[in-house]
């Protein structure tokens, strides 16, 4: 069965630093990644996705995750942080449905 | 709208009673999910619909909830003698699901936010 691990469920990082959030997942086949931010009182929308291709995928503001197969990890990562990326950030797998993992709170220290 | 739209945006109901959700997806949306988010916590897969296959219902918690669309639009997530952990916010998402990979980017609603007296 498919599932999505975040081991961190909170990340401070100051204003400019590099970030790093952590996504592992399990699957039996080939799978589809991604990863979704939630903005305070704001709904979720897709930051980016990996369906195929290149292992390096990009996002909106500035994220970037790599896909690692032999790690079976999708770590999303900025290297200077805002605080405007103040948010909840979901990875999530597709197999046969998309699941969802518990989310990383991002905070942004000035 | 252009969005997925859900209704209604705030529901408070008493130990008990019946709550009904309600979301409509984006015309042309075959795929259709509803999840859960309790305060502070993840998302909690609930139920999938893709077109006209049986719904996957393994998310759902208990015999209390269930869900139900008709075709390929409107969907409603209902749940029976609610309890006070049901308070949460129910957030469904469409995307054009089928075959293609480029079709699994999910579009959210803005959720329902229901409390349980």
């Amino acid at each position: 069965a498919q599932s999505v691990t975040q081991l961190d469920s909170q990340v401070p990082v100051f204003e400019e630093a590099p970030v790093e959030l952590r996504c592992n997942y399990s699957s039996s086949v080939s799978v589809y990644l991604f990863w979704y931010v939630q903005y305070p009182n704001q709904g979720l929308q897709l930051l980016l996705k990996y369906l195929s291709g290149s292992t390096l995928v990009k996002g909106i503001n500035g994220f970037e995750a790599e896909f690692n197969k032999s790690q079976t990890s999708f770590h999303l990562r900025k290297p200077s942080v805002h605080i405007s990326d103040t948010a909840e950030y979901f990875c999530a797998v597709r197999d046969d449905k998309i699941i969802f993992g518990k989310g990383t709170r991002l905070h942004i220290l000035p | 709208g252009a969005g997925v739209s859900q209704s209604p945006s705030n529901k408070v109901t008493e130990k008990g009673k019946d709550v009904e959700l309600r979301c409509d997806p984006i015309s042309g949306h075959t795929a259709l999910y509803w999840y859960r988010q309790r305060l502070g916590q993840g998302l909690e897969f609930l139920i999938y619909f893709q077109g006209n296959s049986a719904p996957d219902k393994s998310g759902l918690p208990s015999d209390r909830f269930s869900a139900e669309r008709t075709g390929e639009s409107v969907s409603t997530l209902t749940i029976q003698r609610t309890q006070q952990e049901d308070s949460a916010v129910y957030l469904c998402a469409s995307s054009l699901g089928g075959v293609g990979r480029s079709r699994e980017t999910q579009y959210f609603g803005p959720g329902t936010r229901l409390l349980v007296l």
